[in-house]
């Protein structure tokens, strides 16, 4: 009964791969999140989807794609992986408005 | 972040108080917030207090709000060991984004 579920957990694959990070929630929420957390811990808003449709985007690469099949899920593909890659992503969702964001487990992305 | 600093360390002895502090820039902030995360686990979201408030008690948790000063703290009384994590403070801007500061990494000693 996980709230924000992130699969994989853990991602170790060879730079110049293409990878997939899967995110799904059950808590009923519109908006959902993807971040990045570098090794010195500090966290960055990547992409917002609000009900399937793109509301953020931060100057992210565009080797990253996002997809919102439904407003369920939001789904972090990466092209062309590269060793700056190398973080911790976490999936995040929350209600209408300013609701707080509640977040997943994050995936642990290492390229070799 | 830029926008919201945080000190980057606290020791404090099992039993005492913690106070973390965070100052933040963006004057239009609504809803400012304290996630908690523990080592190599996810974000925890622990209390949040909307900008017209100047404090709110959950258990063992305060956190005042001085929005004058752009000044939000986290007072942890009776500190256990259970409490040793980084402690992110984080502002909504606008509907949709959170801006974090570098987050605060709390170290209860016996």
């Amino acid at each position: 009964d996980t709230a924000v579920s992130q699969t994989p957990k853990y991602l170790v694959t060879q730079m110049g791969n293409d990878k997939s990070i899967k995110c799904e929630q059950n808590l009923g929420h519109d908006t959902m999140y993807w971040y990045k957390q570098d090794s010195k811990k500090f966290l960055k808003i990547m992409f917002s989807y609000n009900n399937k449709e793109l509301i953020i985007n931060e100057t992210v690469p565009n080797r990253f794609s996002p997809k919102s099949p439904d407003k369920a899920h939001l789904n972090l593909h990466i092209n062309s992986l590269e060793l700056g890659d190398s973080a911790v992503y976490f999936c995040a969702s929350s209600g209408q408005g300013n609701q707080p964001q509640h977040f997943g487990d994050g995936t642990r992305l290492s390229i070799l | 972040g830029e926008d919201v600093e945080q000190s980057l360390f606290l020791s404090v002895r099992e039993g005492d108080s913690s106070v973390i502090n965070c100052t933040y820039t963006d004057s239009s902030s609504t809803y400012l917030y304290w996630y908690k995360q523990e080592p190599g686990a996810g974000l925890q979201l622990l209390t949040y207090i909307f900008s017209n408030m100047d404090m709110k008690q959950d258990q063992r948790l305060t956190v005042l709000l001085n929005k004058k000063d752009k000044h939000l703290s986290l007072r942890i009384a009776d500190t256990q060991t259970g409490d040793s994590a980084i402690y992110f403070c984080a502002e909504s801007t606008n509907d949709y984004k959170l801006s974090f500061g570098a987050g605060t990494t709390v170290t209860v000693r016996a």
